[in-house]
């Protein structure tokens, strides 16, 4: 059965500096990964999608992720926050089909 | 594009009464997804439609709960009696096919069951 974790439920960082949002996954086939941003009061928007091409993904906003097989995980990073960046971030998992399952999330805030 | 529109943006009304939430995929999608999202449960799909047919109902709750999609352009979530623990954000959600597919949020109705 495919499952999904994000490590830390709330990571905070100052501005301009590195971002680190983990996650971990558990998946029997080649799972399609995705991150999302969820803004306060907004929807989700998908922020960056590995579907078995190039292990190191970039994505909008300057955010990036890598895909490791080894140690099943797709950590979310981005050289330098931006106040902008504070939201709460999910991970999300799919073996192919429709159903996503998404993390539990996490809110990242943003220290000036 | 518009992106997925929802309506009403925010609802608020009285624990028994019927409550209409509506959504318009982004036009050429044929996948649309209803989600509930609560503090307690996190994210939670409802119900998933594929060319306007449910395929998966499994994830509403109870008999209160009804989804239609008369079209390809239009899709309603219905609770009827509602009840104070309905009370969330809901979602829906369309794509270009399904598999591995991303899919694309609306901006959510909170609803508020009081």
């Amino acid at each position: 059965a495919q499952s999904v974790t994000q490590l830390d439920s709330h990571v905070s960082v100052s501005e301009g500096t590195p971002v680190l949002l983990r996650c971990n996954y558990s998946s029997s086939y080649s799972p399609s990964l995705f991150w999302y941003v969820q803004h306060p009061n907004k929807g989700l928007q998908l922020l960056l999608k590995y579907t078995s091409a190039a292990t190191l993904v970039k994505g909008i906003n300057g955010f990036e992720a890598e895909f490791k097989k080894s140690e099943t995980s797709f950590h979310l990073t981005k050289p330098s926050a931006h106040m902008s960046d504070a939201a709460e971030y999910f991970c999300v998992v799919s073996e192919g089909t429709y159903k996503y399952i998404f993390g539990t999330g996490t809110r990242l805030k943003v220290l000036a | 594009d518009a992106g997925v529109i929802q309506s009403p943006r925010h609802e608020v009304t009285e624990m028994g009464q019927e409550v209409t939430l509506r959504c318009k995929p982004i036009s050429g999608h044929n996948s649309l997804f209803w989600y509930r999202q609560t503090m307690m449960r996190g994210l939670e799909l409802l119900i998933y439609f594929n060319n306007n047919v449910p395929i998966d109902d499994s994830g509403m709750p109870e008999d209160r709960f009804s989804a239609k999609m008369p079209n390809a352009s239009f899709s309603t979530l219905k609770i009827q009696p509602s009840e104070p623990r309905d009370s969330a954000v809901y979602f829906c959600a369309s794509s270009f096919g399904s598999n591995h597919n991303e899919q694309f949020f609306g901006p959510g109705t909170r609803l508020t069951v009081l």
